[in-house]
């Protein structure tokens, strides 16, 4: 998975409860993702950054924050988790804008109960 | 906004046959496009991609097709091996950090 990995791989947690998920990365690439995939649904994109501290929102950004502190690291953030944020989240990582190969990690799958 | 499909959720061909997976897509300003296989309890991995001044792209025992007229491009392998049953999907962007991916077609290969 290209240097890349993802804590937790699978996580429960109950409605309303704060979840984090982590995004780490060794391979120095300036550009990392967020995305979910529901049955149903391709991977849509939540957020994404292209530098350290440098973020922007994707189509399905509501209810999500990120956070990038470091160039390795790419945090995302339930502040207040519902059901309906029950997903498999993906982190990908690419070298260049419009360098349309994404790396993606193994996934974390997340069930708000 | 944004619509990628797949024509089959799933499909099924016998080892060494060919494999074609089709996509729809509906934005015309779409400019790139690539296709991923998953593999169960995987992330996604880059298989091809072709820029829409293209109309086809080879790799290895992959091609990908793209007919910009009627909005469609496939996958085609060739001489489908076990290894190759997972999940396929598209993905296109018109530029940017916005890509929009397909749902995904299944594929089973019977030894």
């Amino acid at each position: 998975d290209a240097g890349i990995t993802q804590s937790p791989r699978h996580k429960v947690t109950e409605t309303g409860t704060p979840v984090t998920l982590r995004c780490h990365q060794t391979e120095n690439h300036r550009y990392m993702y967020w995305y979910r995939q529901d049955p149903g649904h391709g991977l849509r994109l939540i957020h994404y950054s292209y530098g350290v501290k440098d973020t922007d929102k994707g189509e399905v950004s509501d209810g999500y924050s990120v956070s990038r502190s470091k160039t390795e690291d790419f945090l995302l953030t339930l502040e207040s988790a519902t059901s309906s944020q029950t997903s498999v989240y993906f982190c990908a990582i690419s070298e260049i804008a419009g360098s349309y190969e994404q790396y993606f990690g193994p996934g974390t799958r997340l069930t708000v109960t | 906004g944004e619509s990628v499909g797949l024509h089959l959720p799933t499909l099924s061909v016998q080892e060494g046959d060919n494999s074609i997976i089709n996509c729809a897509y509906s934005n015309s300003a779409s400019d790139y496009f690539i296709w991923y296989k998953q593999e169960s309890g995987k992330g996604p991995q880059f298989i091809i991609d072709i820029r829409s001044n293209m109309d086809k792209r080879q790799g290895q025992r992959v091609t990908v097709l793209l007919n910009k007229t009627v909005k469609h491009l496939s996958l085609q392998i060739a001489a489908t091996q076990p290894g190759d049953s997972a999940v396929y999907f598209c993905a296109e962007t018109s530029g940017g950090n916005q890509f929009y991916f397909g749902t995904g077609t299944s594929l089973t290969v019977i030894p």
